[in-house]
Protein backbone atom coordinates (compact mmCIF):
# COMPACT_ATOMS: atom_id res chain seq x y z
CA UNK A 1 0.00 0.00 0.00
CA UNK A 2 1.33 3.07 -0.37
CA UNK A 3 2.14 5.26 2.56
CA UNK A 4 1.92 8.75 0.78
CA UNK A 5 -1.81 8.89 -1.03
CA UNK A 6 -2.45 11.89 -3.53
CA UNK A 7 -4.80 13.45 -5.54
CA UNK A 8 -6.24 13.94 -8.26
CA UNK A 9 -4.64 11.73 -10.31
CA UNK A 10 -5.11 14.79 -13.48
CA UNK A 11 -6.05 18.14 -13.00
CA UNK A 12 -6.78 20.74 -15.93
CA UNK A 13 -6.46 24.45 -15.42
CA UNK A 14 -7.32 27.45 -17.30
CA UNK A 15 -4.42 29.59 -17.54
CA UNK A 16 -4.54 32.28 -14.22
CA UNK A 17 -6.14 29.59 -12.57
CA UNK A 18 -4.96 27.79 -8.94
CA UNK A 19 -4.07 24.69 -9.35
CA UNK A 20 -4.50 21.91 -6.21
CA UNK A 21 -2.62 18.61 -4.97
CA UNK A 22 -3.42 16.94 -2.19
CA UNK A 23 -1.15 14.51 -0.66
CA UNK A 24 -2.54 12.32 2.73
CA UNK A 25 0.12 10.21 4.70
CA UNK A 26 -0.03 7.91 7.82
CA UNK A 27 3.29 7.61 8.58
CA UNK A 28 3.61 9.97 12.25
CA UNK A 29 7.87 9.67 11.75
CA UNK A 30 7.27 11.72 8.81
CA UNK A 31 9.56 15.28 9.04
CA UNK A 32 10.28 16.30 5.63
CA UNK A 33 7.95 16.78 2.67
CA UNK A 34 9.08 17.80 -0.78
CA UNK A 35 6.98 18.25 -3.99
CA UNK A 36 8.70 17.40 -7.06
CA UNK A 37 7.97 18.64 -10.67
CA UNK A 38 8.56 16.26 -13.69
CA UNK A 39 8.41 17.34 -16.80
CA UNK A 40 7.97 14.57 -20.14
CA UNK A 41 11.47 12.71 -20.85
CA UNK A 42 13.04 14.34 -17.83
CA UNK A 43 13.96 13.48 -14.35
CA UNK A 44 11.96 14.93 -11.41
CA UNK A 45 13.37 17.78 -9.55
CA UNK A 46 12.67 19.44 -6.73
CA UNK A 47 10.32 22.35 -6.55
CA UNK A 48 9.31 23.23 -2.89
CA UNK A 49 9.57 21.40 0.15
CA UNK A 50 8.23 21.62 4.04
CA UNK A 51 8.97 20.63 7.69
CA UNK A 52 6.16 19.91 9.87
CA UNK A 53 7.29 22.96 11.99
CA UNK A 54 5.46 25.44 9.77
CA UNK A 55 1.56 25.44 8.51
CA UNK A 56 2.77 27.23 5.13
CA UNK A 57 5.69 27.61 3.12
CA UNK A 58 5.73 29.98 -0.04
CA UNK A 59 8.12 30.38 -3.03
CA UNK A 60 6.54 32.75 -6.49
CA UNK A 61 4.01 31.30 -7.01
CA UNK A 62 3.86 27.85 -5.60
CA UNK A 63 2.49 27.16 -1.89
CA UNK A 64 2.77 24.09 0.30
CA UNK A 65 0.05 23.96 3.15
CA UNK A 66 0.76 21.97 5.80
CA UNK A 67 -1.73 20.34 8.11
CA UNK A 68 0.33 18.45 11.21
CA UNK A 69 -2.95 16.71 12.97
CA UNK A 70 -5.06 16.09 9.53
CA UNK A 71 -1.44 14.50 8.13
CA UNK A 72 -1.88 16.62 5.26
CA UNK A 73 -0.31 18.58 2.88
CA UNK A 74 -1.23 20.26 -0.37
CA UNK A 75 0.47 22.30 -3.24
CA UNK A 76 -1.31 25.31 -4.69
CA UNK A 77 -0.02 26.75 -7.80
CA UNK A 78 -1.22 30.20 -7.95
CA UNK A 79 -1.99 31.74 -11.80
CA UNK A 80 -1.17 28.67 -13.36
CA UNK A 81 0.54 29.36 -16.45
CA UNK A 82 0.88 26.35 -19.65
CA UNK A 83 4.73 26.02 -18.87
CA UNK A 84 3.52 24.54 -15.72
CA UNK A 85 2.25 21.68 -17.09
CA UNK A 86 3.72 18.38 -15.96
CA UNK A 87 3.62 15.65 -13.35
CA UNK A 88 3.91 16.69 -10.09
CA UNK A 89 4.96 14.60 -6.66
CA UNK A 90 4.44 14.61 -3.05
CA UNK A 91 6.94 12.68 -1.25
CA UNK A 92 7.92 12.12 2.47
CA UNK A 93 11.04 11.34 4.15
CA UNK A 94 11.69 10.79 8.43
CA UNK A 95 15.00 13.01 9.54
CA UNK A 96 15.86 14.94 6.43
CA UNK A 97 15.90 11.34 5.44
CA UNK A 98 17.21 9.68 2.49
CA UNK A 99 14.41 7.42 1.72
CA UNK A 100 11.64 9.46 0.15
CA UNK A 101 8.74 8.11 -0.24
CA UNK A 102 6.81 9.31 -3.37
CA UNK A 103 2.87 9.75 -3.90
CA UNK A 104 1.50 7.97 -7.22
CA UNK A 105 2.10 11.87 -9.31
CA UNK A 106 -0.62 14.11 -10.88
CA UNK A 107 -0.81 14.73 -14.17
CA UNK A 108 -1.38 19.07 -14.43
CA UNK A 109 -2.75 20.67 -17.72
CA UNK A 110 -2.86 24.13 -18.01
CA UNK A 111 -5.15 25.52 -20.75
CA UNK A 112 -4.31 28.53 -22.42
CA UNK B 1 27.31 20.59 -15.95
CA UNK B 2 26.54 16.65 -16.72
CA UNK B 3 24.54 16.42 -13.45
CA UNK B 4 23.26 12.91 -13.01
CA UNK B 5 23.81 10.92 -16.42
CA UNK B 6 22.10 7.66 -16.71
CA UNK B 7 23.32 4.93 -19.30
CA UNK B 8 22.15 3.68 -21.47
CA UNK B 9 18.62 5.68 -22.04
CA UNK B 10 16.62 2.66 -24.24
CA UNK B 11 17.39 -1.31 -23.84
CA UNK B 12 14.63 -3.80 -25.13
CA UNK B 13 15.73 -7.06 -23.33
CA UNK B 14 13.97 -10.80 -24.11
CA UNK B 15 12.58 -12.58 -20.78
CA UNK B 16 15.98 -14.01 -18.94
CA UNK B 17 18.63 -11.56 -20.38
CA UNK B 18 20.74 -9.40 -18.17
CA UNK B 19 22.13 -6.09 -18.12
CA UNK B 20 23.12 -3.34 -15.94
CA UNK B 21 22.48 0.32 -15.71
CA UNK B 22 25.12 2.55 -14.86
CA UNK B 23 24.76 5.98 -12.80
CA UNK B 24 27.31 8.68 -12.89
CA UNK B 25 26.91 12.21 -10.83
CA UNK B 26 30.00 14.49 -11.16
CA UNK B 27 28.90 16.43 -7.93
CA UNK B 28 30.88 14.66 -5.40
CA UNK B 29 27.61 13.39 -3.42
CA UNK B 30 27.50 10.67 -0.97
CA UNK B 31 24.02 9.35 -1.30
CA UNK B 32 22.64 7.99 -4.50
CA UNK B 33 19.56 6.04 -5.39
CA UNK B 34 17.49 3.49 -7.74
CA UNK B 35 13.97 4.28 -8.07
CA UNK B 36 11.41 2.82 -10.71
CA UNK B 37 9.05 5.08 -12.27
CA UNK B 38 5.45 2.96 -13.12
CA UNK B 39 1.82 5.28 -14.37
CA UNK B 40 -0.19 4.96 -11.12
CA UNK B 41 2.66 4.00 -8.36
CA UNK B 42 4.79 7.01 -8.49
CA UNK B 43 8.36 6.26 -8.04
CA UNK B 44 9.75 3.56 -6.16
CA UNK B 45 12.83 3.08 -4.27
CA UNK B 46 14.84 -0.06 -5.67
CA UNK B 47 17.79 0.66 -3.67
CA UNK B 48 20.43 3.32 -2.48
CA UNK B 49 24.27 3.49 -0.87
CA UNK B 50 25.30 6.18 1.81
CA UNK B 51 28.83 6.27 0.46
CA UNK B 52 31.38 4.41 -1.63
CA UNK B 53 31.05 0.50 -0.81
CA UNK B 54 28.12 0.34 0.51
CA UNK B 55 24.57 -0.50 -1.00
CA UNK B 56 21.22 -1.05 1.19
CA UNK B 57 17.44 -1.93 -0.01
CA UNK B 58 14.90 -0.16 -0.68
CA UNK B 59 11.14 -0.96 -1.67
CA UNK B 60 10.82 -3.02 -4.41
CA UNK B 61 14.75 -4.17 -4.01
CA UNK B 62 13.79 -8.31 -5.38
CA UNK B 63 15.30 -9.40 -8.98
CA UNK B 64 18.03 -6.67 -8.87
CA UNK B 65 21.20 -5.74 -7.53
CA UNK B 66 23.48 -2.71 -7.28
CA UNK B 67 27.14 -1.70 -6.50
CA UNK B 68 28.99 1.22 -5.23
CA UNK B 69 32.61 0.53 -6.37
CA UNK B 70 33.61 4.33 -6.90
CA UNK B 71 31.91 7.48 -5.45
CA UNK B 72 30.89 8.48 -8.42
CA UNK B 73 29.09 5.76 -9.93
CA UNK B 74 25.86 3.59 -8.88
CA UNK B 75 25.36 0.53 -11.05
CA UNK B 76 21.95 -1.49 -10.96
CA UNK B 77 22.28 -4.70 -12.43
CA UNK B 78 19.01 -6.92 -13.32
CA UNK B 79 20.07 -11.09 -13.85
CA UNK B 80 17.51 -12.43 -15.36
CA UNK B 81 14.76 -10.11 -17.00
CA UNK B 82 11.29 -10.31 -16.16
CA UNK B 83 8.77 -8.36 -18.06
CA UNK B 84 7.42 -7.19 -14.74
CA UNK B 85 10.63 -5.50 -15.16
CA UNK B 86 9.82 -3.35 -17.91
CA UNK B 87 9.38 0.61 -16.47
CA UNK B 88 11.11 4.08 -16.18
CA UNK B 89 14.75 3.61 -14.02
CA UNK B 90 16.02 6.69 -12.87
CA UNK B 91 18.97 7.34 -10.45
CA UNK B 92 19.42 10.15 -8.50
CA UNK B 93 22.17 11.74 -5.95
CA UNK B 94 22.19 13.49 -3.16
CA UNK B 95 25.09 15.30 -0.86
CA UNK B 96 23.84 13.76 2.30
CA UNK B 97 20.14 13.48 2.81
CA UNK B 98 17.44 14.72 1.12
CA UNK B 99 17.45 18.39 2.55
CA UNK B 100 17.56 21.50 0.85
CA UNK B 101 18.67 20.76 -2.25
CA UNK B 102 16.76 17.26 -2.18
CA UNK B 103 17.56 14.52 -4.94
CA UNK B 104 19.13 15.09 -8.12
CA UNK B 105 17.97 13.24 -10.89
CA UNK B 106 19.28 11.43 -14.05
CA UNK B 107 16.77 11.67 -16.95
CA UNK B 108 15.63 7.90 -16.80
CA UNK B 109 16.61 4.55 -18.68
CA UNK B 110 13.41 3.49 -20.50
CA UNK B 111 13.77 -0.37 -20.15
CA UNK B 112 11.15 -3.21 -22.26
CA UNK B 113 11.07 -6.68 -21.85
CA UNK B 114 9.56 -8.89 -23.64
Amino acid sequence: QQQVKQSPQSLIVQKGGISIINCAYENTAFDYFPWYQQFPGKGPALLIAIRPDVSEKKEGRFTISFNKSAKQFSLHIMDSQPGDSATYFCAASKEYGNKLVFGAGTILRVKS
Amino acid sequence: NAGVTQTPKFRVLKTGQSMTLLCAQDMNHEYMYWYRQDPGMGLRLIHYSVGEGTTAKGEVPDGYNVSRLKKQNFLLGLESAAPSQTSVYFCASSYSSSGPSGLFFGEGSRLTVL
